[in-house]
């Protein structure tokens, strides 16, 4: 398996656009995470997911940010609009029981 | 609700030295711990879990880390460091009652000496 697979990498994006986040779990991993990583803040889980269904959403920051999982291998992350404070790296991990794997991340910037 | 407390932020060793990191969690039953390890710039990596079984887990680098339910730690250690250990490692809880989640700590900075 090629583990978690986010995309892209980097962004670079001006304030005001929408900025979407792409992870492709594990698969037979029944659960997927995102992860936001400040260095105010560290890592703090946005929003996880179950068996494709969204679980608990409480650390999502505002409603700006949105998450869809349409199916078991594919997730998005939405930023509309974006602002500069959200700049951070942004983690997707799956798991199965104790068996977590995170992504590379992708390190956005919103000048 | 789970939390984990990395009391230390920065610690400096010099190369050649032990190495033990703090990790504190809070949750009421067994949780699965980690300790991952982060270089500037990359990803997370996992250096070592625990779930059950025996409390001394051994990973990978070289690193090993004691569970001790009785303080509530676990305690990440390796007993001589080398300059490629420099990095932020993070502890982290999660349970399966829990929602499979992972709480992370603050992490610590591991600086190394010449």
């Amino acid at each position: 398996d090629a583990g978690v697979i986010q995309s892209p990498r980097h962004e670079v994006t001006e304030m005001g656009q929408e900025v979407t986040l792409r992870c492709k779990p594990i698969s037979g991993h029944d659960y997927l995470f995102w992860y936001r990583q400040t260095m105010m803040r560290g890592l703090e889980l946005l929003i996880y997911f179950n068996n494709n269904v969204p679980i608990d959403d409480s650390g999502m920051p505002e409603d700006r940010f949105s998450a869809k999982m349409p199916n078991a291998s594919f997730s998005t992350l939405k930023i509309q609009p974006s602002e500069p404070r959200d700049s951070a790296v942004y983690f997707c991990a799956s798991s199965t029981n104790s068996d977590y794997t995170f992504g590379s991340g992708t390190r956005l910037t919103v000048v | 609700a789970q939390s984990v407390t990395q009391p230390d932020i920065h610690i400096t060793v010099s190369e050649g030295a032990s190495l033990e990191l703090r990790c504190n969690y809070s949750y009421g039953a067994t949780p699965y711990l980690f300790w991952y390890v982060q270089s500037p710039g990359q990803g997370l990596q996992l250096l070592l879990k625990y779930f059950s079984g025996d409390t001394l887990v051994q990973g990978i680098k070289g690193f090993e880390a004691e569970f001790k339910r009785s303080q509530s730690s676990f305690n990440l250690r390796k007993p001589s460091v080398h300059w490629s250990d420099a990095a932020e490692y993070f502890c982290a809880v999660g349970a399966r009652a829990a929602g499979n989640k992972l709480t992370f700590g603050g992490g610590t900075r591991v600086l190394v000496k010449p």
